[in-house]
């Protein structure tokens, strides 16, 4: 069964200093899909960034973007320039086919100013 | 991105009562949908997976009787907590996506937080 873990409970970082947050999984498969999540304190789930196995290219949105190591099962979050809007719960999330997402533990960020 | 709603926002319900969410997908028609349940500080749970116009599949461990899932359009989905009990306060969350589309990806209602008192 495919596994999804976020070994960090807890991370903070200075406003404005960059931040990595880890996330493995477990895979059989090899084309798939990696996502991460964020929950605000208003608990809505937003997407931050998506990966697809098959791309070597690492994805990036602004700010966010992911170091995907596909050998490694390894799919790690970089925040740069943290702003305090960034505070949140941070899911790693995986899925293949039409499946579902098998979501990590989560990570808790904190901006401190 | 694709909007989902969910209504209530929150409910206080006394035990033994039922309580029925709806999970509306607004923009977009919705094959699949899936529910979750949360406890503070912890990851989502997958409850059920459903299909418009099919059984919904439920998660091992998950009651299905005792979380009726109808998903009878393809913007609309309910879960339904019958013969609800303090221990069935949580926050549910359903999410849904369009299986005939490309981009995989579950867009979020914003949840609902349950009460049993």
């Amino acid at each position: 069964a495919q596994t999804v873990t976020q070994s960090q409970p807890e991370m903070s970082v200075q406003e404005a200093e960059t931040v990595t947050l880890s996330c493995t999984y477990d895979t059989s498969e090899s084309d798939y899909y990696l996502f991460w999540y964020k929950q605000p304190p208003s608990r809505q789930m937003i997407l931050v960034i998506r990966q697809e196995a098959y791309k070597q290219q690492n994805a990036t949105e602004n700010r966010f973007s992911v170091n995907f190591q596909k050998a490694a099962k390894s799919f790690s979050l970089k925040i740069s320039d943290s702003q305090l809007g960034d505070a949140a719960m941070y899911f790693c999330a995986y899925y293949w086919g039409a499946q579902k997402l098998v979501f990590g533990q989560g990570t808790r960020l904190t901006i401190n100013p | 991105g694709a909007v989902v709603s969910q209504h209530p926002s929150w409910v206080i319900c006394k035990s033994g009562t039922s309580v029925k969410i709806e999970c509306r997908s607004l923009d977009f028609q919705a094959t699949t949908m899936f529910w979750y349940r949360q406890f503070p500080k912890q990851s989502l749970m997958l409850m059920a997976t459903s299909n418009e116009g099919s059984k919904a599949t439920y998660e091992q461990g998950v009651e299905k009787d005792k979380f009726l899932i109808n998903h009878a359009s393809l913007t609309l989905s309910t879960l339904t907590v019958t013969s609800a009990h303090p221990e069935d306060s949580s926050f549910y969350i359903c999410s849904a996506r369009d299986l005939r589309l490309a981009v995989n990806e579950q867009f979020f209602g914003p949840g609902t937080r349950l009460t049993v008192l």
